[in-house]
């Protein structure tokens, strides 16, 4: 069936610098996405969404980019800090639900 | 108000067992979820309430799983006659009717059967 999916498990990065997890999606229609973020023995927590009709959304220290074409999302985190160390997944609204990829492990190297 | 709770926080059971577990919403949230994830995995959606109205149920599901809602607050999640294969983190989520911003997730429940 259709699914949202992460292309890496893993990614290492050295403190202070920036981070890019990448999403691809397989359901064209889909028109909302959202980014989480998952501590250990923690529920996910909401980082920041992303609407169809844009392709680019900052937050703080935080950026979503969406391209339609490709239906390929990522998150952006500038200068990583040690307590972004957590899993990261994208997530689509279908309906009244949410619909989660899989995850990427982020860990932050001092 | 503090959030989402979940409780217990930890569960662990003998195969054959009925669980149950509980999730307090945020307070003026009119609507809850119930999903579960396994290691490694990304959530998946289970079940959710409209204030008491249980509304949409994933084939997830089985007919080992029930889901209360019964004031439109508080929700219970029991498994019957759990199996290993149920061993998971269950989490609530609840959000305000056509906020989603406001999609707010519980620290979950782990669930271990033995």
């Amino acid at each position: 069936g259709e699914s949202v999916g992460l292309h890496l498990p893993t990614l290492s990065v050295q403190e202070g610098d920036n981070s890019i997890i990448n999403c691809a999606y397989s359901n064209s229609a889909s028109d909302y996405f959202i980014w989480y973020k998952q501590e250990s023995g923690k529920g996910p927590q909401f980082i920041i969404d992303i609407r169809s009709n844009m392709d680019k959304r900052q937050g703080q220290r935080v950026t979503v980019l969406l391209n339609k074409t490709v239906k390929h999302l990522s998150l952006q985190i500038a200068a990583t800090q040690p307590g972004d160390s957590a899993v990261y997944f994208c997530a689509e609204l279908r309906g009244n639900k949410l619909v989660f990829g899989a995850g990427t492990i982020l860990r932050v190297k001092s | 108000d503090t959030g989402v709770s979940q409780d217990p926080r930890h569960k662990i059971t003998k195969r054959g067992q009925n669980v149950t577990f509980r999730c307090d919403p945020i307070s003026e949230h009119n609507r809850l979820y119930w999903y579960r994830q396994t290691l490694g995995q990304g959530p998946e959606f289970l079940t959710y309430f409209q204030n008491e109205a249980q509304l949409e149920k994933s084939r997830l599901l089985s007919d080992r799983f029930s889901a209360e809602r019964p004031k439109g607050s508080f929700s219970t999640l029991e498994i019957q006659r759990t199996e290993q294969g149920d061993s998971a983190m269950y989490l609530c989520a609840s959000s305000l009717l056509g906020d989603t911003y406001g999609y707010t997730f519980g620290s979950g429940t782990r669930l271990t059967v033995v």
